[in-house]
């Protein structure tokens, strides 16, 4: 049983442009869960979905950052016009409902 | 959920027990104690859970005062690569609403040979 998959594992993106995380979660899990680490702080949490639905958004900043999990395929985070302040590690962490949650290996974000 | 506290580091010898604390005195009837540890640059791994009992698995043991007040994460033979930060964490389980972990500081448990 496959863990969850995070791709890519490290991304480079200048200012201005838009990075996008993929996160394909455990087999038989329908919740996936997003958490962003600054350098050298805690993980925060960012965005809470279910299958086509975003359950909890309250740790999403308000603008540029959106994310999806659509009935096929991965999860996405994206975050439009990147800037400095956005380079952090992005973990993506799934769960059966109401279960523990199992995280993925992370993709690193560095804006340039 | 629950504000938790915890020391910010310890020393443990390799193969000696790791004891990790955890305060959670505003701890509610339904809220659960989840501990993850995140070794360094990956994702964080889930430990273990518990309500009330003491619970064991295969990675650790986890002592929950009677009270529920605060409790205890014991790893019974550290080893080099238990060397992470370890997230003691409360929230209720199985509900839509608050279901997001919230990690504090953790406590960087640096085992040494």
């Amino acid at each position: 049983n496959a863990g969850v998959m995070q791709n890519p594992r490290h991304l480079v993106r200048r200012r201005g442009q838009e990075a996008r995380l993929r996160c394909s979660p455990m087999k038989g899990h329908s919740h996936v869960y997003w958490y962003r680490q600054l350098p050298e702080e805690g993980l925060k949490f960012m965005v809470y979905l279910q299958k086509e639905n975003i359950i909890d958004e309250s740790g999403m900043p308000k603008e540029r950052f959106s994310a999806e999990f659509p009935k096929e395929g991965p999860s996405i985070l994206r975050i439009q016009q990147v800037v400095r302040g956005d380079s952090a590690a992005y973990f993506c962490a799934s769960s059966p409902p109401g279960n523990e949650q199992y995280f993925g290996p992370g993709t690193r974000l560095t804006v340039t | 959920d629950a504000k938790t506290t915890q020391p910010p580091s310890m020393d443990c010898a390799e193969g000696r027990a790791a004891n990790l604390p955890c305060n959670h005195s505003t701890i509610s009837g339904n809220e659960y104690v989840y501990w993850y540890r995140q070794i360094h640059s990956q994702g964080p791994q889930y430990i273990i859970h518990g309500l009330k009992n003491n619970e064991t698995n295969e990675m650790a043991s986890l002592i929950i005062t009677e009270d529920r007040k605060s409790s205890t994460l014991i790893l019974p033979h550290a080893t080099l690569r238990d060397t992470a930060v370890y997230y003691c964490i409360v929230r209720v389980k199985g509900s839509n609403a608050g279901n997001m972990l919230t990690f504090g500081g953790g406590t960087r448990l640096m085992v040494k040979p």
